[in-house]
């Protein structure tokens, strides 16, 4: 079965210092995988998506994430940390084989910006 | 493109009601997915259409939630005889309908069983 790990709950870092969000995933197949951000009383909004073509994805709102299945890791990076980065961030899989089922989501890591 | 969207926003019913909610997906997205999240957890999917047909139920947390999309357009949720333990957020995500199509999530009904 195919499932999610996200390292660490709550990350705290300094405004203009490097966010870094771990995500690791176990999978028997080629997965889709997503990182999504969920801001107080809001749904999910997608960041960006690995689906098999480059392994550095580049997202919105200057974040990026890249691929390594030889570690099974989909960490999420920014350079330079934002006051407006403040939220709850979730990585999530989908089967390749596609559609069969709905996303699996990690636990979610709550980003914390220190002025 | 107004978004997913999801009614009521805010829900509280007591214990053993039935409650029902409703998620209007984008409009030419064939595909409707339902999740639930609980407090300090990410997304559980429960169960997704493709147009009218639901394609995957066993994920429903009992048979007390049923879901159903009738004309192949809005969906809508039931949790009968509600009980505390289903309190949660209950949320709604449309896509195209291809494999890895990106999921738009509406704003969620927040359920709170008295």
């Amino acid at each position: 079965a195919q499932s999610v790990t996200q390292l660490g709950s709550h990350v705290s870092v300094s405004e203009g210092a490097l966010v870094l969000l771990r995500c690791n995933y176990s999978s028997s197949v080629p997965p889709y995988l997503f990182w999504y951000v969920q801001y107080p009383n809001q749904g999910l909004q997608l960041l960006l998506k690995y689906t098999s073509a480059a392994t550095l994805v580049k997202g919105i709102n200057g974040f990026e994430a890249e691929f390594k299945k030889s570690e099974t890791s989909f960490h999420l990076t920014k350079p330079s940390a934002h006051m407006s980065d403040a939220a709850e961030y979730f990585c999530a899989l989908l089967f390749s084989g596609g559609g069969a089922d709905g996303l699996t989501f990690g636990k979610g890591t709550h980003l914390i910006i220190q002025p | 493109d107004t978004g997913v969207s999801q009614d009521p926003r805010h829900k509280i019913t007591k214990r053993g009601q039935n409650v029902t909610f409703r998620c209007d997906p984008i409009s030419e997205h064939n595909r409707l997915y339902w999740y639930r999240q609980t407090l300090g957890q990410g997304p559980e999917f429960l169960t997704y259409f493709q147009n009218e047909a639901q394609l995957e139920k066993s994920r429903l947390l009992s048979d007390r939630f049923s879901a159903e999309r009738p004309k192949g357009s809005f969906s809508t949720l039931e949790i009968q005889r509600t009980e505390q333990g289903d309190s949660a957020m209950y949320l709604c995500a449309s896509s195209l309908g291809q494999g890895g199509d990106t999921q738009y999530f509406g704003p969620g009904t927040r359920l709170t069983v008295l």
